[in-house]
């Protein structure tokens, strides 16, 4: 597709479960981010990849959080054994390269619910 | 510390051009200018971005201080869909000190 793709776009799970969201970037694209944003909130990172490079996972909040990136292409971020506090917007985006030059494309975002 | 300062909020009227400020004293060399906006209950849009000179596009200008400690991002006929948060963000290169977003101005726009 043209843009960034995120799924679910919506889930709602249980205290304790684990959940996967997905994220396809752009086609090309070697950059991706994913955030999270609490209601009313701003921003939050949570870790960034660029090509084969070991990714920045020094946003990740707990133990909990863990993101991988298969072929430099599709994303996965996994919540294992969620907590009400994990609710939020999780989103992510994707750019040509790391450099400044480079904008960024957001996908819409998975809203995660727990209960 | 943040590297940018912008208003917290900034009113218009539609069908008139808007100019929203942006202070980045600390720049360095290396880092480019990006703005991103964020409409409600939607992920951020890509607005603009510039390291030296001014850039349009079919969505804004931005216009670069020639010292580049300040810019200011220009959109020339506001309408109702342009009410969003616009963040300007200094952006050399990814990871936790890359794409960072602030607090940003919430735009409002009157019919």
């Amino acid at each position: 597709g043209a843009g960034v793709s995120q799924s679910p776009s919506n889930k709602v799970t249980e205290k304790g479960k684990d959940v996967e969201l997905r994220c396809d970037p752009i086609s090309g694209h070697t950059a991706l981010y994913w955030y999270r944003q609490s209601l009313g909130q701003g921003l939050e990172f949570l870790i960034y990849f660029q090509g084969n490079s070991a990714p920045d996972k020094s946003g990740l909040p707990s133990d909990r959080f863990s993101a991988e990136r298969t072929g430099g292409s599709v994303s996965t971020l996994t919540i294992q054994r969620t907590q009400q506090e994990d609710s939020a917007v999780y989103l992510c985006a994707s750019s040509l390269g790391s450099a400044g030059g480079y904008g960024y494309t957001f996908g819409s975002g998975t809203r995660l619910t727990v209960v | 510390d943040a590297k940018t300062t912008q208003p917290n909020s900034m009113e218009s009227n539609e069908e008139e051009p808007v100019h929203l400020p942006c202070n980045h004293s600390t720049i360095s060399g290396t880092d480019y200018i990006h703005w991103y906006r964020q409409l409600p209950s939607q992920g951020p849009e890509y607005v603009i971005h510039g390291l030296t000179s001014n850039v349009n596009n079919r969505m804004a200008s931005l216009a670069i201080a020639e010292d580049r400690k300040s810019s200011t991002l220009i959109l020339h006929r506001a309408t109702l869909r342009d009410a969003a948060v616009y963040y300007c963000i200094l952006y050399s290169g990814g990871g936790a000190d890359g794409l960072t977003f602030g607090k940003g101005t919430h735009l409002i726009i009157q019919p």
